[in-house]
């Protein structure tokens, strides 16, 4: 079973760049019909998508973050990751990555998540 | 504001059944069957439970089902259990350049 981890500084000042990254275990990131996503979750609110990106490399980004973020994988340490910046306060969240099912457009397994605070 | 719509909270007594709505536009919902829904408890990842409208992942309980009429999917659960008191989120592939969309979440209370 494919086990994604979230891993990255806990906290970020404003106007800088928030840096996470995603190991994945129990598979390889650059086989099967996958993509690998960012997903976010402000305190008591609801999921936002951030973007993802295939094992092709090709990516796909939320319009409203497109203009701040990147997504880019690393197949030697079977890892992908997330840049995100000029981050703000409305940047806090926690941050999930997670497996998607090219197939059947699902996304089905999910990191554990890691809570990234922007704050001076 | 979220891209799909679905109730705050719904609540349901144990042995009940209890239905949650997730209302999108022909964009998503209503063109494709690629809606997914996800229970999240506190402080935990979100779990999927169905994907593509009415499919369940192996290991999800078969009191889980999903459907789907026009721009608007449904989650059923039955005979509720105290462990699904939750979170409930749906998903959606959608043609726009997100993607991927997600409703704002339901709050399930079992009373």
């Amino acid at each position: 079973q494919v086990q994604l981890q979230e891993s990255g500084p806990g906290l970020v000042k404003p106007s800088q760049t928030l840096s996470l990254t995603c190991t994945v275990s129990g598979g390889s990131i650059s086989s099967g019909s996958y993509y690998w996503s960012w997903i976010r979750q402000p305190a008591g609110k609801g999921l936002e998508w951030i973007g993802r990106i295939y094992t092709s490399g090709s990516t796909n980004y939320n319009p409203s973050l497109k203009s701040r973020v990147t997504i880019s994988v690393d197949t030697s340490k079977n890892q992908f990751s997330l840049k995100l910046s000029s981050v703000t306060a409305a940047d806090t969240a926690v941050y999930y990555c997670a497996r998607g099912d090219v197939d059947t457009a699902t996304t089905g397994n999910w990191g554990q998540g890691t809570l990234v605070t922007v704050s001076s | 504001q979220s891209a799909l719509t679905q109730p705050a909270s719904v609540s349901g007594s144990p042995g009940q059944s209890i239905t949650i709505s997730c209302t999108g536009t022909s964009s998503d919902v209503g063109g494709y069957n690629y809606v997914s829904w996800y229970q999240q408890h506190p402080g935990k990842a979100p779990k999927l439970m169905i994907y593509d409208v009415s499919n369940r992942p192996s290991g999800v309980s078969n009191r889980f089902s999903g459907s789907k009429s026009g721009n608007t999917a449904s989650l059923t659960i039955s005979g509720l259990q105290a462990e699904d008191e939750a979170d409930y989120y749906c998903s959606s592939y959608t043609s726009s350049s997100t993607l991927e969309v997600f409703g704002g979440g339901t709050k399930l209370t079992v009373l």
